[in-house]
């Protein structure tokens, strides 16, 4: 089957610890975004990546980090430096930037 | 820069009504509009994508629309049902940011 998957789905961190979430994905998409939403709120970009080994920040992009080392891989790690990271945090790809998109089952990041 | 706006944040029908959900954006230069669901702990699941060169887009219960001249789509949704009770989001992609901005959302209750 086709699709995106993350890992985990439930995440749960000690303040001042780094996290990685995992998104994959096997539709052969070039564009792969990362997500954050908050209860009762919009999505807000973090970091997207139009290409292989090539990504950029979005709007909220302070205390976290991404690599894209891969097509199929787009991990985003959550810092120490993120104060407030508790939230759904939610992957996509899409063929091109301005091309249907799909998600993920998202990741839910709580701190203890 | 583009902006997305969805009015209502909420609505709540009885069972069998038609409805629609509307999406306004403020920069018509757009390739296309996507609509989408989300269930309450879940992802994103693509509705439809209407393309800048079409008019509507036809999904079983479900009709998008789109003008760009005034800056807006509709979602119809006929003879609703409670399984169909969720947020609604549109997304538009944003060439001169080569990413795409989010609505905040309506979240549609059906009500047997």
């Amino acid at each position: 089957d086709g699709g995106i998957t993350q890992s985990p789905k439930y995440l749960f961190r000690k303040e001042g610890q780094n996290v990685t979430l995992s998104c994959e994905q096997n539709l052969n998409h070039d564009a792969m975004y990362w997500y954050r939403q908050d209860p009762g709120q919009g999505l807000r970009l973090i970091y997207y990546s139009q290409i292989v080994n090539d990504f950029q920040k979005g709007d909220i992009a302070e205390g976290y980090s991404v690599s894209r080392e891969k097509k199929e891989s787009f991990p985003l790690t959550v810092t120490s430096a993120q104060k407030n990271p508790t939230a759904f945090y939610l992957c996509a790809s899409s063929e091109d930037w301005y091309n249907e998109q799909f998600f993920g089952p998202g990741t839910r990041l709580t701190v203890l | 820069k583009q902006e997305v706006t969805q009015i209502p944040a909420a609505l709540s029908v009885p069972e069998g009504e038609n409805l629609v959900l509307n999406c306004s954006f403020t920069d018509s230069a757009i390739y296309n509009l996507q609509w989408f669901r989300q269930d309450p702990g879940k992802g994103l699941t693509s509705l439809l994508l209407i393309q800048s060169s079409q008019r509507e887009q036809t999904s079983g219960r479900l009709n998008a629309s789109l003008d760009k001249s005034s800056g807006r789509s509709t979602l119809y949704i006929a003879a609703s049902q409670p399984g169909d009770s969720a947020t609604y989001l549109c997304a538009v992609p944003y060439p001169s940011a080569g990413k795409s901005t989010f609505g905040d959302g309506t979240t549609l209750t059906v009500k047997p």
